[in-house]
């Protein structure tokens, strides 16, 4: 596609209850990012996908957060259980494996935890 | 590991005038790249300049700039004759191997 896709672009969920993030990229981008932005706050790192190469799930919070992503297509941003601590926006990025090149970035999907 | 630190919260500039947001960063590469993205409230993350660590000319976009400094690990933005579209928060990162490292934020507020 043209850029990077997200959806939902709003999310309003119950605590407690678990929320899946989609996350299309940019065709021929091998590499995919997520972060996540609370209120006010700048990016954190979440997960980082390079083609078929194993994830850095480094920054992953908690157990209640996993990620998946199929060859170079489409992610999916997991969180179990959700708390309200995890309102926030989740970004998603991709980019060329080559060096020099910066992150394209989606809208985001904005999480609300009730 | 890498750091990126943006030590100015928020920042208002008139309209017209010049402002330079700062940036520093924390390294022992030699080889990397510096970025300042855009995020107006709409949340799309816009490119708004890139630099390579290898280059010592100062790269510049129209009515941006920047200022390398790379002994010192000092990457300001310089934005002149501001307008009103460049109300945003402004996020320095820094890029290696495919890793991103971002910074804080600065918000910028233009006032008419």
């Amino acid at each position: 596609g043209a850029g990077v896709s997200q959806s939902p672009s709003n999310k309003v969920t119950e605590k407690g209850k678990d929320v899946e993030l989609r996350c299309d990229p940019i065709s021929g981008h091998t590499a995919l990012y997520w972060y996540r932005q609370r209120l006010g706050q700048g990016l954190e790192f979440l997960i980082y996908f390079q083609g078929n190469s194993a994830p850095d799930k480094s920054g992953l919070p908690s157990d209640r957060f996993s990620a998946e992503r199929t060859g170079e297509s489409v992610s999916t941003l997991t969180i179990q259980r959700t708390q309200q601590e995890d309102s926030a926006v989740y970004l998603c990025a991709s980019s060329l494996r080559r060096k020099n090149t910066e992150a394209f970035f989606g809208q985001g999907t904005r999480l609300t935890v009730v | 590991a890498q750091t990126v630190t943006q030590s100015q919260p928020e920042m208002s500039v008139q309209e017209a005038e010049t402002v330079t947001l700062s940036c520093t960063y924390d390294t022992s590469e030699s080889d990397y790249y510096l970025f300042w993205y855009k995020q107006p409230p709409s949340r799309q993350m816009i490119l708004v300049i890139r630099q390579e660590a290898y280059k010592q000319q100062n790269a510049t976009e129209n009515r941006f700039s920047v200022n390398f400094q790379k002994a010192a690990k000092s990457f300001s933005l310089k934005i002149s004759d501001s307008q009103l579209g460049d109300a945003a928060m402004y996020f320095c990162a820094y890029g290696r191997g495919n890793q991103f490292y971002f910074g804080t934020g600065t918000s910028l507020t233009v006032i008419p």
